[in-house]
């Protein structure tokens, strides 16, 4: 009963450094998002994809970069770490069929950048 | 386009007394709207959604919500509070059956239980 799964938890990087945030999700959910949780700020989309192959901004895209090769994966990427993207990174999935467009959230990524 | 506004960053109020979070959004068509509850260091649960049926929608722990299109909002209730409601609510809308497939929430509305 996986549902939406990202790695990893905690993350500490230094400035200037890459790394990518995992997210896969086993609901076969044709819509997956990303979003950053800030103080104050509520959840801000980052990138989302209505498909594999499919991917578009949201509110907050710059410095972040996504793909959506299968229907599983939506990896999200980030080329050069800055402190501003020092927050908490949620992955959602969700789909239309049957389900009245409920999204479904992980667990969340805790990123510091120093 | 879409946005939702949540009155009131932070809400206090007694055990046993009725919770009232605002939310009012905007959109170009028929919107899906949604409100989640998040506790501390967790993820996002779904708390209730309306999808164009009825338009007073109940949830779980005894959470309701009412559609009101004539003022644009989506206001989450609960008659009696209790402490394990202290948590942070969040309001989302979406497109319903059209327009762009995206999510767009509010900045959240964090409750407090006095007891």
């Amino acid at each position: 009963n996986a549902g939406v799964t990202q790695t990893p938890k905690f993350q500490v990087l230094k400035t200037g450094q890459s790394m990518t945030l995992q997210c896969a999700q086993d609901m076969n959910h044709e819509y997956m998002s990303w979003y950053r949780q800030d103080p104050g700020m509520g959840l801000r989309l980052i990138h989302y994809s209505v498909g594999a192959g499919i991917t578009d901004q949201g509110e907050v895209p710059n410095g972040y970069n996504v793909s959506r090769s299968t229907t599983e994966d939506f990896p999200l990427r980030l080329l050069s770490a800055a402190p501003s993207q020092t927050s908490v990174y949620f992955c959602a999935s969700g789909t239309r069929i049957r389900s009245g467009n409920t999204i479904y959230f992980g667990e969340g990524s805790w990123l510091t950048v120093v | 386009a879409q946005s939702v506004t949540q009155l009131g960053s932070h809400v206090s109020v007694s055990e046993g007394a009725l919770v009232l979070l605002r939310c009012n959004y905007s959109s170009s068509v028929p919107p899906y709207l949604f409100w989640y509850v998040q506790y501390p260091n967790q993820g996002l649960q779904l708390l209730l959604k309306y999808t164009s049926a009825a338009t007073l929608v109940k949830g779980i722990n005894g959470f309701e919500a009412e559609f009101k299109k004539s003022e644009t909002s989506f206001h989450l209730t609960k008659p009696s509070a209790h402490m394990s409601d202290a948590a942070e609510y969040f309001c989302a809308v979406s497109p319903g059956t059209s327009g762009t497939y995206k999510y767009i929430f509010g900045t959240g509305t964090r409750l407090k239980v006095l007891a």
